[in-house]
């Protein structure tokens, strides 16, 4: 079956850090455009990050220099480490590809919800 | 950075009627622009790309038009289960900016 699954959500304190996991099956995460996208309690859908296939990886200005996206071949894993999180990145977090264009999204997992509090 | 805006922010509309939701583009995006229908308490699902290209599965009670900065979604004739919040998107070029959404609900 062709599908992704997050996992690695969570509770954090302000300032904590948390690794996010997109695990696919059924494609290859090199060979597909993939991306971060969020949404706050209530709120629209945020693009976060994304990785291209050739590698390149790019970010919102909101999470610049705090999430890095990264994926493993050999696990065909999907990443996205955050440090330094702060309340407002609180949401649930899609893991989501395609593989006509980059920053366009096809096929959408079902999401790990980040809670950050004290 | 391109702003993407949407009207109107919600609209309530009978079945059967035909529902136009307009999407803008601060700058030109040519035609990379995508709609996003995301139900009550599901993911958000993919509809239209390329402005007016249908995603594999989608109905084509839908549609899309529009390029360069104005852009347009249509349901010809709306069902109960397209109660939805719609979002435009632009994938030019990063940041992939969406829209701020249009909630659409029946009368």
């Amino acid at each position: 079956e062709v599908q992704q699954v997050e996992s690695g959500g969570g509770l954090v304190q302000p300032g904590g850090s948390l690794r996010l996991s997109c695990a696919a099956s059924g494609f290859s995460v090199s060979s597909n455009y993939m991306g971060w996208v969020r949404q706050a309690p209530g709120k629209g859908l945020e693009w976060v990050s994304s990785i291209y296939s050739g590698g390149g990886t790019y970010y919102a200005d909101s999470v610049k220099g705090r999430f890095t996206i990264s994926r493993d071949k050999s696990k065909n894993t999907l990443y996205l480490q955050m440090n330094s999180l702060r309340a407002e990145d609180t949401a649930v977090y899609y893991c989501a590809r395609d593989n006509l264009r980059a920053g366009l999204f096809g096929y959408w997992g079902q999401g790990t919800l980040v809670t950050v509090s004290s | 950075d391109i702003q993407m805006t949407q009207s109107p922010s919600s609209l309530s509309a009978s079945v059967g009627d035909r529902v136009t939701i307009s999407c803008r583009a601060s700058q030109g995006i040519g035609n990379y622009l995508a709609w996003y229908q995301q139900k009550p308490g599901k993911v958000p699902k993919l509809l239209i790309f390329a402005a007016s290209t249908l995603h594999s599965g989608v109905l084509p009670r839908f549609s899309g038009s529009g390029s360069g900065t104005d852009f347009t979604l249509t349901i010809s004739s709306l069902q109960p289960e397209d109660v939805a919040t719609y979002y435009c998107q632009r994938y030019n070029n990063a940041p992939f900016t969406f829209g701020p959404g249009t909630n659409v609900d029946i009368k």
